[in-house]
């Protein structure tokens, strides 16, 4: 298993600003992801950060928004950039202990609560 | 693409029942499959993860089971109780990224089980 620990858990920020998102895990992981849950819908995945180079986006998502940092395996930053109210969401950071091919859970965090206002 | 839905959206049931919670996905092309709840306000906890070749998996009240071929699962619920309320999610991982990609979820179903 894996213990993950979110930075803020809550914030609210002005329209304009920037957030940034800390994500600290207990062990040293391979994979690590970074999810958007909007009000009333379900995880989507916004990016794979990889370690040592640049993140993987998924389709709707930009670097230039999200940029995301992954300087060692046990941490990552996901910064939520020009925030407007449609950005009001829970970011959730996602990791899966173990090597890739291998059949392991996934596991997160608490997920920081962000409102724009 | 992948897309993964569950049936009911919402469950209000009372206390004791045994509950079946349905997700399907529509590309049998799967790594594992991985149930979660989420408590309102909370993270994500992992249930139950079956791999691509199991059939199902146990853990205390909970029995899920995996049909790829018919792009199908269910999560049991045995002697549901008031602390089981929350919304259960059903997600998937794609074969293609062997098992490295990110997890395709469900809308989730918002059960109460009634004291």
């Amino acid at each position: 298993s894996a213990v993950i620990s979110q930075k803020p858990s809550r914030d609210i920020c002005q329209r304009g600003t920037s957030l940034t998102i800390q994500c600290q895990v207990d062990s040293q992981v391979t994979m690590m992801f970074w999810y958007r849950q909007q009000p009333g819908q379900s995880l989507t995945l916004i990016a794979t950060a990889n370690q040592g180079s640049e993140a993987t986006y998924e389709s709707g998502f930009v670097i230039d928004k999200f940029p995301i940092s992954r300087p060692n395996l046990t941490f990552s930053t996901l910064t939520v950039s020009n925030m407007s109210p449609e950005d009001s969401s829970i970011y959730l950071c996602s990791v899966t202990p173990g090597q890739v091919g291998m059949n392991t859970e996934a596991f997160f965090g608490q997920g920081t609560r962000l409102t724009v206002v | 693409k992948q897309e993964v839905t569950q049936i009911p959206a919402a469950l209000s049931v009372p206390e004791g029942e045994n509950l079946v919670l349905n997700c399907s996905f529509t590309d049998s092309a799967i790594y594992n499959l991985q149930w979660f709840r989420q408590d309102p306000g909370k993270g994500l906890t992992s249930l139950l993860l079956i791999q691509s070749s199991q059939r199902e998996q146990t853990s205390g009240r909970l029995n899920a089971s995996l049909d790829k071929s018919s792009g199908r699962s269910t999560l049991y619920i045995a002697a549901s109780q008031p602390g089981d309320s929350a919304t259960y999610l059903c997600a998937v991982r794609p074969y293609s990224g062997g098992g490295a990609d990110g997890l395709t979820f469900g809308k989730g179903t918002h059960l109460i089980i009634q004291p």
